[in-house]
């Protein structure tokens, strides 16, 4: 089955950029989405189909997707940034399932 | 409003059974593929099923496959989980969610509901 490596924790201080990776085998090929979640608080889609950004979303959280690592990137980062960040890709390998990784705790500093 | 309600989580003895309901409102239901998806107290976000708009498509995770079945009925913007022979490994705050994208199966989750306990104890 296909898996998807994250960090388990990427720090940054306000108002520099965070980037968290997503690696997964040759996932350039694939579609990847990001999610954000707070404590107690349902997830929330930030980044779609690689790169693009559902409407409500800031302009500071943009992504990429190539070759083995995918990275969702967050510029001037806030202390409401602080949160776990997920990433998702659909593996229609053998079947079509979706799989995510495993997240990435972001502190704010 | 777009919203997901989820209801139909309880606590329930392993080798149960339970249904899961997710009431839709404030978009078109039925051009939407649905998912369901789970977090384990502590843990991660983890992918269980998905429906496509018409129900013609149906797609689980391994660990949920023969045992779990999602269904939908557009006449009343519903979503159901139907959750067989439970395991204790099965208790999650289970979440509904749409598709960002019509017709798509392969999009991200762009609506999410609050989601449901499920506990499966003895």
């Amino acid at each position: 089955s296909y898996v998807l490596t994250q960090p388990p924790s990427v720090s940054v201080a306000p108002g520099k950029t965070a980037r968290i990776t997503c690696g997964g085998n040759n996932i350039g090929s694939k579609s990847v989405h990001w999610y954000q979640q707070k404590p107690g608080q349902a997830p929330v889609l930030v980044i779609y189909y690689d790169s693009d950004r559902p409407s409500g979303i800031p302009e500071r959280f943009s992504g990429s997707n190539s070759g083995n690592t995918a990275t969702l990137t967050i510029s001037r980062v806030e202390a409401g940034d602080e949160a776990d960040y997920y990433c998702q890709v659909w593996d229609s390998s053998s079947d079509h399932r979706g799989v995510f990784g495993g997240g990435t705790k972001l502190t704010v500093l | 409003e777009v919203q997901l309600v989820e209801s139909g989580g309880v606590v329930v003895q392993p080798g149960g059974s339970l249904r899961l309901s997710c009431a839709a409102s404030g978009f078109t239901f039925d051009d939407y593929t649905m998912h369901w998806v789970r977090q384990a107290p502590g843990k991660g976000l983890e992918w269980v099923s998905l429906i496509s708009w018409d129900g013609g498509s149906t797609y689980y995770a391994d660990s949920v496959k023969g045992r779990f079945t999602i269904s939908r009925d557009n006449s009343k913007n519903s979503l159901y989980l139907q959750m067989n022979s439970l395991r204790t490994e099965d208790t999650a705050l289970y979440y509904c969610a749409k598709d960002v994208e019509v017709g798509a199966t392969d999009g991200g989750m762009d609506v999410w509901g609050q989601g449901t306990t499920v506990t499966v104890s003895s």
